[in-house]
C-alpha cells in the first residue's frame, strides 16, 4: 500500500461546477499535511495547510480526518485556471528519524469552458 | 512569501559531463533543503535530503557518488549530476524548509536534458 494515495483522475469538470479531492494516508503518525498544485512543467506551490478544524481560502476548503486518515481539497465554482494537478502531501517525524516529506502521485483537474 | 530560486532552469549537457544545480532560499534561512526529480506524467520522487552543515541524506537506490550534494550555507544547496547519462534527463526540484516551519518551498525546477 502506498504511504499517501489520491484518485489520478482526470476529472473533467465544467466551469462553476464543485469538485472534491480526496487524500488517504498510511502512517497515523503524520504530523502536518498540505494540498500543492502543480502546473505542467512547473514546480509544486502550495495551496493550504490542512487541519483537523478545516481550513478555508476563498473557493477552497481542505479537511483532516485524521481518526480516518483523510485528507479532502473541495473547490468550489471552478475556474479554468484551476486546471492543474493537485498534489497531497503529508510530513512525518522529526527526532531521530529525520523529517521526511511524502507526496502523493496527484489527481489531474481539467476545468473546461 | 518565501521565495526559492534555482539555477540553472534548464541545461542541455553531453552525456559523460558533470552539472551542477543551485537551490538558494533568498529570503528565509532553510537549515534542510530537499531534492526530488520528476520524470513526464510521474510524481515527485525524493532523492536526497541535504542538511546544511553535514552529510545528505540519500533514499534507497540514489547513488551518493553520482548525485553528490552540497550544502555549505543556510541559503544554499547544490546538486551535481556526475557522469550524466541520457537516463538521468529529467526535471529537477529543489525545495526549503524553512527553519522553524515544516512548510517546504520549492525551486523553480531544472529541466536537464543529457545527449
Amino acid at each position: 500500500r502506498k504511504e499517501v494515495e489520491q484518485d489520478p483522475g482526470p476529472f473533467n469538470v465544467p466551469e462553476g461546477a464543485t469538485v472534491a479531492f480526496n487524500c488517504t494516508y498510511s502512517n497515523s503518525a503524520s504530523q502536518s499535511f498540505f494540498w500543492y498544485r502543480q502546473d505542467c512543467r512547473k514546480e509544486p506551490k502550495l495551496l493550504m495547510s490542512v487541519y483537523s478544524s478545516g481550513n478555508e481560502d476563498g473557493r477552497f476548503t481542505a479537511q483532516l480526518n485524521r481518526a480516518s486518515q483523510y485528507i479532502s481539497l473541495l473547490i468550489r465554482d471552478s475556474k479554468l485556471s484551476d486546471s492543474a494537478t493537485y498534489l497531497c502531501v503529508v510530513n512525518m517525524g522529526g527526532g531521530t528519524g529525520g523529517f521526511k516529506t511524502i507526496f502523493g502521485a496527484g489527481t489531474r483537474l481539467f476545468v473546461k469552458a | 512569501g518565501a521565495v526559492v530560486s534555482q539555477h540553472p532552469s534548464w541545461v542541455i549537457c553531453k552525456s559523460g559531463t558533470s552539472v551542477k544545480i543551485e537551490c538558494r532560499s533568498l529570503d528565509f534561512q532553510a537549515t534542510t533543503m530537499f531534492w526530488y526529480r520528476q520524470f513526464p506524467k510521474q510524481s515527485l520522487m525524493l532523492m536526497a535530503t541535504s542538511n546544511e552543515g553535514s552529510k545528505a541524506t540519500y533514499e534507497q537506490g540514489v547513488e551518493k557518488d553520482k548525485f553528490l550534494i552540497n550544502h555549505a550555507s543556510l541559503t544554499l544547496s547544490t546538486l551535481t549530476v556526475t557522469s550524466a547519462h541520457p537516463e538521468d534527463s529529467s526535471f529537477y526540484i529543489c525545495s526549503a524548509l524553512q527553519d522553524g516551519a515544516d512548510t517546504q518551498y520549492f525551486g523553480p525546477g531544472t529541466r536537464l536534458t543529457v545527449l
